[in-house]
């Protein structure tokens, strides 16, 4: 069975700070990985997704992720934060239906 | 290019009344997905449709929901009736495809249904 795991429900960072978001998959066969991310009261938003090309995805908005097989892992960064950045953000594994992780808010002080 | 449509946005029920949420997908995209999503979680897949045929709703509790796409485009969602417990967001996605086996296409979502049952 596929699963995903978000390790930390909150993240907060300063504007300008470095952006982790983690996720680590589970999943018996080489996964497809998505990062989508959800603004209050919107639906969700695709940042980036691996399909098993290159293994560091550049997505919108600055967002990047690399995908670590040796890992289990699918971690979201960005280099800089910025106060629009504030959102949920979800990881998703995806072997014929989207299975997401349980979110993380991400919070940017000024 | 219009994205997903859903509506209503908002709308609250007393429990054991009926409730149908509305989807329209982006033109030209044969694969429309509902999703529930509780709050602080992830979406969980309801259904699936592929063109009007319901390809996986192994999710949706059928006692109580029911979902329909007539014509292959728009879909509705009806439960019937609503306890407290479906208090939640229900959200509507489409893709242009999803091949069994293949790449996934990227699902894009609509701004989702907030149902509060009282």
């Amino acid at each position: 069975a596929q699963s995903v795991t978000q390790l930390g429900s909150h993240v907060s960072v300063s504007e300008g700070a470095l952006v982790l978001l983690r996720c680590n998959y589970s999943s018996s066969v080489p996964p497809y990985l998505f990062w989508y991310v959800q603004y209050p009261n919107q639906g969700l938003q695709l940042l980036l997704k691996y399909t098993s090309a290159a293994t560091l995805v550049k997505g919108i908005n600055g967002f990047e992720a690399e995908f670590k097989k040796s890992e289990t892992s699918f971690h979201l960064t960005k280099p800089s934060a910025h106060m629009s950045d504030a959102a949920e953000y979800f990881c998703a594994v995806s072997r014929g239906k989207l299975i997401f992780g349980q979110g993380t808010e991400l919070s940017v002080k000024p | 290019e219009a994205g997903v449509v859903q509506s209503p946005r908002y709308k609250i029920i007393e429990k054991k009344q009926p409730v149908a949420f509305w989807c329209n997908p982006i033109s030209g995209h044969n694969t429309l997905y509902w999703y529930l999503q509780n709050l602080g979680q992830g979406p969980e897949l309801l259904i699936r449709y592929e063109n009007e045929e319901a390809v996986d709703d192994s999710q949706l509790p059928k006692d109580r929901f029911s979902a329909e796409r007539l014509k292959g485009v728009d879909s509705t969602l009806k439960i019937q009736p609503a306890e407290l417990g479906d208090s939640a967001v229900y959200l509507c996605a489409s893709s242009l495809s999803q091949l069994a086996g293949g790449r996934p296409d990227t699902q894009y979502f609509g701004p989702g249904t907030r149902l509060t049952v009282l």
